[in-house]
């Protein structure tokens, strides 16, 4: 089944606690992004990847950091998590030329 | 940049019509796309322009005008089930980068 998958689907954390969630895809699919998702605020893009080894700054980046080594992986990372990227995150993938972006469950992270 | 406006909330009767409007200023974009989102759930695609006009997919539809800045999705034969937000995007000209509008919270009542 063609999905993207996401770990873990809840974290909860204390602040400055290094973690990373984890985003997967089987659909070979180039195009990699990570969103985050508040009440009022809609989604908004942190991170974006064209291909491995390839990542640029969404509109939300500071105070995270991402990694593309294979094409399948897109690990998002919060290296000194704080209270507010308390959230909930959605990582997405899609193929160049095709309109349909692939949407992860979702991860919902509290900082606390 | 890229400013994106819906209607926060809308709510509609079983069975009828919805229109679910979403304007835009942008320096310039390679298509706009309609995303369904259950409460709790991820998005899930629905449609999208590229061109002007009316794309229709069974009881959805959706209409861009580049000059006018607007786009609508029309949800016909409304059903419980389409109880959801509704989410305007575009994508970046020259790049694959999405900018979601907040969203439109659809209340479908019987």
């Amino acid at each position: 089944e063609a999905q993207v998958t996401q770990n873990p689907r809840y974290l909860i954390t204390v602040t400055g606690k290094k973690l990373t969630v984890t985003c997967s895809q089987n659909m070979n699919h180039e195009y990699m992004s990570w969103y985050r998702q508040d009440p009022g605020l809609g989604l908004r893009q942190i991170y974006y990847s064209m291909n491995v080894e390839v990542t640029d700054k969404g509109d939300v980046p500071e105070g995270y950091k991402v990694s593309r080594k294979e094409k399948r992986n897109f690990p998002l990372i919060l290296e000194s998590p704080s209270p507010n990227q308390t959230s909930l995150y959605f990582c997405a993938s899609s193929l160049p030329g095709h309109p349909e972006a692939f949407f992860g469950q979702g991860t919902r992270l509290t900082v606390v | 940049g890229q400013n994106i406006d819906q209607p926060t909330e809308m709510t509609a009767t079983e069975g009828a019509i919805v229109q679910i409007n979403c304007t835009y200023q942008t320096s310039g974009f390679n298509g706009l796309f309609w995303y369904q989102q259950h409460a709790g759930e991820a998005p899930t695609f629905l449609s999208y322009n590229v061109l002007d006009g009316l794309e229709e997919k069974g009881r959805f539809s959706s209409f861009l005008s580049r000059s006018k800045g607007y786009s609508y999705l029309l949800l016909k034969e409304l059903q419980m089930k389409d109880s959801a937000s509704y989410l305007c995007a575009l994508r970046k000209a020259g790049s694959y980068q999405l900018t979601f509008g907040k969203g439109t919270k659809l209340s479908v009542i019987p």
